[in-house]
């Protein structure tokens, strides 16, 4: 099975900050890698799929990249309705998500 | 656009089964996969299975072998995943989504979800 290992677990910002999160794989999958937002008591959410492609209607400030075992999801401009949950996941072979990452506001 | 539905909240004894609803609307229900991914109250999120309606064969996670089967019916739209031998450590939301597929390489994610169905196992 591919492991997702997602860092830091917990990652404390402001409004208007700039913040990345990492995704390691346990083995290269390629660009196979999406990333989601998570809010209390809602479904999550897709933001970018192919490890950089942004879902339609997803606000730019976001992006992804990264490839083979090192994935990046970097959110510029943070904004109040950013502060969520964030998790990534596989879909090289059958499907796996990272523990999640907590974006909480400093 | 296509929405999905579930079933309702739901409390089950231990060592019992549960089955959970998922109701498409809009687009074309066997045209997709549809997915079950659950999560535990303050932890993150666990695939379990898909199935392709037009198909019908589903794939589970190794962790759920044996213990859960994951159906479509065609005719009313609607995805089913039925967890068997409950116990507490399966007390947790249960969400469907839809497995979208594009034409470029890698494009695959869960990109509909239904609002979730909360399952409590408790004696």
């Amino acid at each position: 099975d591919i492991q997702l290992t997602q860092s830091p677990s917990f990652l404390s910002a402001s409004v208007r900050d700039r913040v990345t999160i990492t995704c390691r794989a346990s083995q290269d999958i390629g660009t196979y890698l999406a990333w989601y937002q998570q809010k209390p008591g809602k479904a999550p959410k897709l933001l970018i799929y192919a490890a950089s492609t942004l879902q339609s209607g997803v606000p730019s400030r976001y992006s992804g990249s990264g490839s083979g075992t090192e994935f990046t999801l970097t959110i510029n401009n943070l904004q109040p309705e950013d502060f969520a949950t964030y998790y990534c996941q596989q879909v090289n072979s059958l499907y796996t998500f990272g523990q999640g990452t907590k974006l909480e506001i400093k | 656009q296509v929405q999905l539905v579930q079933s309702g909240a739901e409390v089950k004894k231990p060592g019992s089964s549960v089955k959970v609803s998922c109701k498409a609307s809009g687009g074309t229900f066997s045209s997709y996969a549809i997915t079950w991914v659950r999560q535990a109250p303050g932890q993150g999120l666990e695939w379990m299975g898909s199935i392709i309606p037009i198909f019908g064969t589903p794939n589970y996670a190794q962790k759920f072998q044996g213990r859960v089967t994951i159906t479509a019916d065609k005719s009313t739209s609607t995805a089913y995943m039925e967890l068997s031998s409950l116990r507490s450590e399966d007390t947790a939301v249960y969400y469907c989504a839809r497995v979208w597929i594009g034409t470029a390489m890698a494009s695959l994610a869960f990109d509909i979800w239904g609002q979730g169905t909360m399952v409590t196992v408790s004696s």
